[in-house]
């Protein structure tokens, strides 16, 4: 069964611009979560989805957004990018919600 | 926000000794989780404890799960250099959906 797919793997932004990310979770999995992981702050809950519904959200601010879609594959989507935006972004599957969860490789954003 | 909290930060050790990391919180937890994340990879899941008290093996590496839930250890008898990596905990509360993550442990296994 192939594993959590998330593209682009790297990416360079210019403060200021928005990004899209996207991740394809394991076939089955209806449940995703997303996290951002900066060397300071460890990993970081941003919200988790089930069934197309935002179940749970972080403690980040509105820019960070994201949604699911009917084939359970999910974006988030991050606007007026910060410099202190630059992170990995790591994506979970889950069968369902409060199962345990897979992670991918992750995306790294870098904002310049 | 349920607060883990991992020791040592930093660890590093030579092939073959013994090393244990500790994950603490003051919440208690309805399950905990174990990964191992390499760089620029995301964290893999090694074990999930949901019973107070109880104790899983997965090779040489060894989790314990605290009587009251609330910290968990993991030991890792005869290291190895492929045990090099971040090892994070993660827990889940009673009452969220939320997985709150410590901060890690960075284990270097040197030949």
């Amino acid at each position: 069964k192939a594993g959590v797919t998330q593209t682009p793997r790297y990416l360079i932004k210019t403060r200021g611009q928005q990004v899209t990310l996207s991740c394809s979770p394991i076939s089955g999995h209806r449940s995703v979560s997303w996290y951002q992981q900066t060397p300071g702050q460890g990993l970081q809950f941003l919200f988790e989805y089930f069934s197309e519904t935002q179940r749970n959200k972080g403690n980040f601010p509105g820019r960070f957004s994201g949604r699911q879609f009917s084939n359970s594959r999910s974006e988030m989507n991050v606007s007026t990018l910060e410099l202190g935006d630059s992170a990995l972004y790591l994506c979970a599957s889950s069968l369902s919600l409060l199962y345990e969860q897979y992670f991918g490789p992750g995306t790294r954003l870098t904002v310049t | 926000t349920q607060l883990l909290e991992q020791s040592p930060q930093f660890l590093s050790i030579q092939e073959g000794e013994n090393l244990t990391v500790y994950c603490n919180s003051s919440s208690v937890f309805s399950s905990l989780q174990w990964y191992r994340q390499e760089p620029g990879e995301g964290p893999v899941l090694l074990v999930t404890v949901v019973t107070g008290g109880e104790v899983k093996k997965l090779k040489r590496l060894t989790f314990q799960f605290g009587d009251a839930r609330k910290d968990s250890s993991l030991h890792i008898t005869a290291a190895q250099p492929g045990d090099t990596g971040l090892y994070l905990c993660a827990g889940r509360g009673n009452s969220g959906y939320a997985l709150n993550f410590g901060k890690g442990t960075s284990l270097l296994v040197t030949p």
